[in-house]
């Protein structure tokens, strides 16, 4: 079974500065999707980005890229320019590039990172 | 607005007792996945449907169940509820069929045992 680790449970970032978020995930498949997630004080789940494991690029969207080191199994956050509304919790998933009969398969989450953002 | 909704937002309910709740997914989606996020549990995967049939099951206690409708929305039902049970559920829907799926998630529903 597939296993995320998110081993900082808080982090603290001023606005503007740059914070890096640590995933790290346990799994024998050679094709898999990773992604993070924020959560906000309202609850809901918000996709900030996704990556596939076959790809070597890391993935950008706007102000959030990962490192994605394959070999290393590390999956990592990256928020630049931070924002006051970029508090939240930020959850790594892992998601296997399907089930047994071929449709997407569930996402594997890690504990989840709390980022504080201050002035 | 992620286009998947759930109803209700919040539920307060007894021990013992048994709820319901809904799940309607984006247009188009025919995978949905059930989620139970508790303090202590973190967020677990509890269930999937694709197209009406049940594809996979996470950590679902017996007491729970679900189903998914020809219409394509969800109901998971939660019996003999106990204090252990409070926690957000959310539900999260997808294409389901393509190798670049996402998972879109629902606001949750707050489920209180007391």
């Amino acid at each position: 079974a597939q296993t995320v680790t998110q081993s900082q449970p808080e982090m603290s970032v001023q606005e503007a500065e740059t914070v890096t978020l640590s995933c790290t995930y346990d799994t024998s498949e050679s094709d898999y999707y990773l992604f993070w997630y924020k959560q906000p004080p309202s609850r809901q789940m918000i996709l900030v980005i996704r990556q596939e494991a076959y790809k070597q690029q890391n993935a950008t969207e706007n102000r959030f890229s990962v490192n994605f080191q394959k070999a290393a199994k590390s999956f990592s956050l990256k928020i630049s320019d931070s924002q006051l509304g970029d508090a939240a919790m930020y959850f790594c998933a892992y998601r296997s590039l399907q089930d047994l009969y071929g449709t997407a398969s569930k996402l594997t989450f890690g504990t989840g990172t709390r980022l504080q953002v201050t002035l | 607005d992620s286009g998947v909704t759930q109803t209700p937002k919040h539920l307060i309910t007894a021990t013992g007792q048994r709820v319901t709740l809904r799940c309607s997914p984006r247009s188009g989606d025919l995978s949905v996945y059930w989620y139970q996020q508790s303090l202590d549990q973190g967020l677990q995967f509890l269930i999937q449907y694709y197209n009406g049939e049940e594809r996979a099951k996470g950590n679902i206690l017996e007491r729970f169940s679900a189903q998914q409708f020809p219409d394509l929305h969800s109901e998971l039902n939660l019996s003999s509820l106990e204090l252990g049970d409070s926690a957000l559920y959310f539900c999260a829907s997808s294409a389901g069929t393509t190798l670049t799926d996402t998972q879109y998630f629902g606001p949750g529903t707050r489920l209180t045992v007391l």
